[in-house]
């Protein structure tokens, strides 16, 4: 089946305590990307990878790192975590192909920094 | 960038059709059209996208202004399982490759 896979889908963390979201795609899809999304901002892309090794900012990466060393992986980091990055966060994968070429999202993280 | 404006929510009766609307006065012409739909506690799922050209698929249809300035996501026959949060998102292709994702629109269907 093909899907997005998010882990973990919920935490709880403290400030300042360095965290990982992982994401995987078994679509061999070149394109994947990070979003965040909040109560009346919708959803907000933080990073994008266009290939591996290719990575580059979306609308609100600040606080936050990205890394493509595998084609199925783009994990995202958060060096020291604030409340403002609490958040649910969905990562997408996509071909690359056309700009028509649909999202596949992951069914999202629910990160808490207290 | 350019970004989209929705209502915040509209309402429909089940079996009727719905038209939601959306706002791109700035869309540029590298930017496609595409509209997204989010079930409670789900991540978007693709719905339909458009480039100039009115678009038909099996979940729904896209009507895109001549200007390109406003386009409407047209469910034909809106059933329990449509009540979602629609987004409509510029993807643009001229150099950044990134998604602009509007608030979105809840539709509510009543039974």
């Amino acid at each position: 089946e093909a899907q997005v896979t998010q882990n973990p889908r919920y935490l709880i963390t403290v400030t300042g305590k360095k965290l990982t979201v992982t994401c995987s795609q078994n679509m061999n899809h070149e394109y994947m990307s990070w979003y965040r999304q909040d109560p009346g901002l919708g959803l907000r892309q933080i990073y994008y990878s266009m290939n591996v090794e290719v990575t580059d900012k979306g609308d609100v990466p600040e606080g936050y790192k990205v890394s493509r060393k595998e084609k199925r992986n783009f994990p995202l980091i958060l060096e020291s975590p604030s409340p403002n990055q609490t958040s649910l966060y969905f990562c997408a994968s996509r071909s690359k192909g056309a700009p028509n070429q649909p999202q596949h999202f992951g069914d999202g993280t629910r990160l808490s920094i207290l | 960038d350019a970004k989209t404006t929705q209502p915040n929510s509209m309402e429909s009766n089940e079996e009727e059709p719905v038209h939601l609307p959306c706002n791109h006065s700035t869309i540029s012409g590298t930017d496609y059209i595409h509209w997204y739909r989010q079930l409670p506690s789900q991540g978007p799922e693709y719905v339909i996208h458009g480039l100039t050209s009115n678009v038909n698929n099996r979940m729904a249809s896209l009507a895109i202004a001549e200007d390109r300035k406003s386009s409407t996501l047209i469910l034909h026959r809106a059933t329990l399982r449509d009540a979602a949060v629609y987004y409509c998102i510029l993807f643009t292709t001229s150099g950044t490759y990134t998604y602009i994702f509007g608030t979105g629109t809840r539709l509510k269907v009543l039974a």
